[in-house]
C-alpha cells in the first residue's frame, strides 16, 4: 500500500548540532509539506515543495531547509538546532494544484537540549 | 497571517450524543478540510468540501461548507468512545495547496 512514512520517530539532540528529519512518501505525489506542532499554535507550515528541485519558505523558515531531489522525499534539516526547535514534526503531501488534501505522515517528535 | 477560528476549544461527549463544532475565517476561503488526530498520530483527513453549500458525510461524520465560503461545520452523531481526539478544521484561500489550519477542538468523553 502507498504511504508516508517519518524517521526516526523521536529524535534526542544538543543545542547547535545538525539534524536532519526524513519523510518518503510512495503515493508519487507532486506536493511535500513540512510542519510543526505545538502546544497553543496548532500546525504551523515550515516549508513545502510543489516538484523535484522545487522548495519554499512557509510561516516558519527560520532555522530551517529543505531540498527535493526526487519526488519520494523531502527531508528536514535543522542547521543548529536551538531549544525553540523542540517540537513535534509532520510531514505531508498532497496530489497537485487540483486537490488541497494533504496527507500526513505519523511525525517525529524532536527534542533539543 | 490568515487565522481560522475553531470552536469550541474542547467539549465532552456522552455515548450516543450528536455533537457539532465550527471553523471561521476572515477571509474567503475555496476548499475546507476536516481532520481528526489521535494521540501520537498524524491527523488523518475525514472530509474534504470544495463547493459552497456542499454537504458531505463519512459514516457518522457529517461536514458542510458554508455558504458564505467563511465557515465549515462539523457534526458528529451519535457519539462513540473511539471518536475521543482532536479534530482539525484547515483551509485554502486560493487555487494553492498552502493550507491554514484552526486550532483544534478536543472531544473527551464525560466521567
Amino acid at each position: 500500500d502507498a504511504e508516508i512514512t517519518q524517521s526516526p520517530r523521536h529524535k534526542i539532540t544538543e543545542t547547535g548540532r545538525q539534524v536532519t528529519l526524513a519523510c518518503h512518501q510512495t503515493w508519487n505525489h507532486n506536493n511535500m509539506f513540512w510542519y510543526r506542532q505545538d502546544l497553543g499554535h496548532g500546525l504551523r507550515l515550515i516549508h513545502y515543495s510543489y516538484g523535484v528541485q522545487d522548495t519554499n519558505k512557509g510561516e516558519v523558515s527560520d532555522g530551517y531547509s529543505v531540498s527535493r531531489s526526487n519526488t519520494e522525499d523531502l527531508p528536514l534539516t535543522l542547521e543548529s538546532a536551538a531549544s525553540s526547535q523542540t517540537s513535534v514534526y509532520f510531514c505531508a503531501s498532497s496530489v497537485s494544484s487540483s486537490y488541497n488534501e494533504q496527507f500526513f505522515g505519523p511525525g517525529t517528535r524532536l527534542t533539543v537540549l | 497571517g490568515q487565522q481560522l477560528n475553531q470552536s469550541p476549544q474542547s467539549m465532552f461527549i456522552q455515548e450516543g450524543e450528536d455533537v457539532s463544532m465550527n471553523c471561521t475565517s476572515s477571509s474567503i476561503f475555496n476548499t475546507w478540510l476536516w481532520y481528526k488526530q489521535e494521540p501520537g498520530e498524524g491527523p488523518v483527513l475525514l472530509i474534504a468540501l470544495y463547493k459552497a453549500g456542499e454537504l458531505t458525510s463519512n459514516g457518522r461524520l457529517t461536514a458542510q461548507f458554508g455558504i458564505t465560503r467563511k465557515d465549515s461545520f462539523l457534526n458528529i452523531s451519535a457519539s462513540i468512545p473511539s471518536d475521543v481526539g482532536i479534530y482539525f478544521c484547515a483551509g485554502t484561500e486560493a487555487a494553492g495547496n498552502k493550507l491554514t489550519f484552526g486550532g483544534g477542538t478536543r472531544v473527551l468523553v464525560k466521567p
